[in-house]
């Protein structure tokens, strides 16, 4: 039971690549979150998921988006990467409820150059 | 968005002291929840608070839910050095909605 995994765990970008981040999860979980942390402030929260085939904005959803095509699997992606994203991205997956626990990731540490 | 003010930023504390934090908000909250993250790792749930005045211990760990229902608080009795991480706090205004996180109170205690 591996819990929630993330992939790649670090990655450096050039302003304008694209990449994907990877959430997995193996608890049968129904949602999904993914939320970015930088110094000082916290986590705060991209995008969610609620199911399979649904997703939904959350604080700071702007230049993300996300997909979940399988129950078990949240996917980030970032079309044109910018320096302000560079960040530490986590993502988290609860039962059924908001606050269920959340069990979360050991992130991805992405800098964007 | 929801602001959750947490404080201290950081604190330096010796081994065996007891440690105070808490959180504080402008809105009720409906819930509040307090995590740990270690360094290099992802956030783990401590304490889950779902009442106002409701008063929950976890080992040296115990938490309370204000009475205004605008703070919280986390108390660490007995410091040790695995106590060393970042502690946020996390609330929930109304049902349904995400969560919102505080900005973290960094913890490091001297042996």
């Amino acid at each position: 039971n591996a819990g929630v995994t993330q992939t790649p765990k670090f990655r450096v970008l050039k302003t304008g690549q694209s990449m994907t981040l990877l959430c997995a999860q193996d608890m049968n979980h129904e949602y999904m979150y993914w939320y970015r942390q930088d110094p000082g402030m916290g986590l705060r929260l991209i995008h969610y998921s609620v199911g399979e085939g649904t997703t939904a904005k959350g604080e700071v959803p702007d230049g993300y988006n996300v997909s979940r095509l399988k129950k078990q699997n949240f996917l980030l992606g970032l079309e044109s990467a910018a320096p302000s994203q560079t960040s530490v991205y986590f993502c988290a997956s609860g039962l059924s409820e908001v606050t269920d626990t959340q069990y979360f990731g050991p992130g991805t540490r992405l800098t964007v150059l | 968005g929801q602001q959750l003010n947490q404080s201290p930023q950081s604190m330096f504390i010796q081994e065996g002291e007891d440690v105070s934090m808490n959180c504080t908000s402008s809105s009720i909250f409906n819930t509040w929840l307090w995590y740990k993250q270690d360094p290099g790792e992802g956030p783990v749930l401590l304490i889950a608070l779902y009442k106002a005045g409701e008063l929950t211990s976890n080992g040296r760990l115990t938490a309370q839910f204000g009475i205004t229902r605008k703070d919280s608080f986390l108390n660490i009795s007995a410091s040790i050095p695995s106590d060393v991480g970042i502690y946020f706090c996390a609330g929930q205004p109304a049902a349904g909605n995400m969560l919102t996180f505080g900005g973290g109170t960094r913890l490091m205690v001297k042996p």
